[in-house]
């Protein structure tokens, strides 16, 4: 099992610009998450789903999107970069039995916007 | 919303000896407390997990108890390695939708 992949795993945007981050997970969970960590602050959820097309907001949605189309794919995107979205950006995925299970994460997305 | 305090932000301790990191949460609905690990430029990586109808658990070298009436939590560390060097975040669920975490704790163990 490749667990979860997420691509790409460097980029660098210019202000204005836009893109799409791609998570995978391949352990048939049902919640899927998006955070960004910077420094100093942990890691924050940007955005969440519970199932193959439902999303939902998480702290701090504002400038992205999300969309679940597959189980497996939760996307992230970025309609205009902005200086304030450089961060890492993981994806985790985790399940519900009997209770919340812990995340599984991805190995992250270093982006930088200039 | 849950709030989610961790201390201290960073820690050193000597190769062998014990180490503590504490937490606090704001939300009673919490019934979910994982702890994960993070290595410099890695994932984090859950390494215990406790319920609130549970006060401790062990694995191995490391322990987590939980106090729900004064809503903090901990993880200890014994007989600390080099390896454990390392960044620690608590976190809080209610429902598996959304968890909260901590800031972090650097921990370094100096060998």
């Amino acid at each position: 099992n490749a667990g979860v992949t997420q691509t790409p795993k460097f980029r660098v945007l210019k202000t204005g610009q836009s893109m799409t981050l791609l998570c995978a997970q391949d352990m048939n969970h049902e919640y899927m998450y998006w955070y960004r960590q910077d420094p100093g602050m942990g890691l924050r959820l940007i955005h969440y789903s519970v199932g193959e097309g439902t999303t939902a907001k998480g702290e701090v949605p504002d400038g992205y999107n999300v969309s679940r189309l597959k189980k497996q794919n939760f996307l992230l995107g970025l309609e205009s970069a902005a200086p304030s979205q450089t961060s890492v950006y993981f994806c985790a995925s985790s399940y519900y039995t009997t209770g919340p299970r812990g995340q599984y994460f991805g190995p992250g997305t270093r982006l930088t916007v200039l | 919303g849950e709030n989610v305090e961790q201390h201290p932000s960073t820690l050193s301790v000597q190769e062998g000896d014990s180490a503590v990191i504490k937490c606090t949460y704001s939300d009673s609905a919490s019934n979910y407390f994982p702890w994960y690990k993070q290595e410099l430029g890695k994932r984090p990586q859950l390494i215990i997990d406790i319920r609130s109808n549970v006060g401790e658990k062990k694995d191995q070298r490391i322990a987590v108890t939980l106090n729900k009436t004064a809503k903090h939590f901990s993880l200890h560390i014994t007989e600390t390695q080099p390896e454990d060097s390392a960044v620690y975040f608590c976190a809080a669920s209610n429902t598996g939708n959304q968890f909260y975490f901590g800031t972090g704790t650097s921990l370094t163990v100096i060998p």
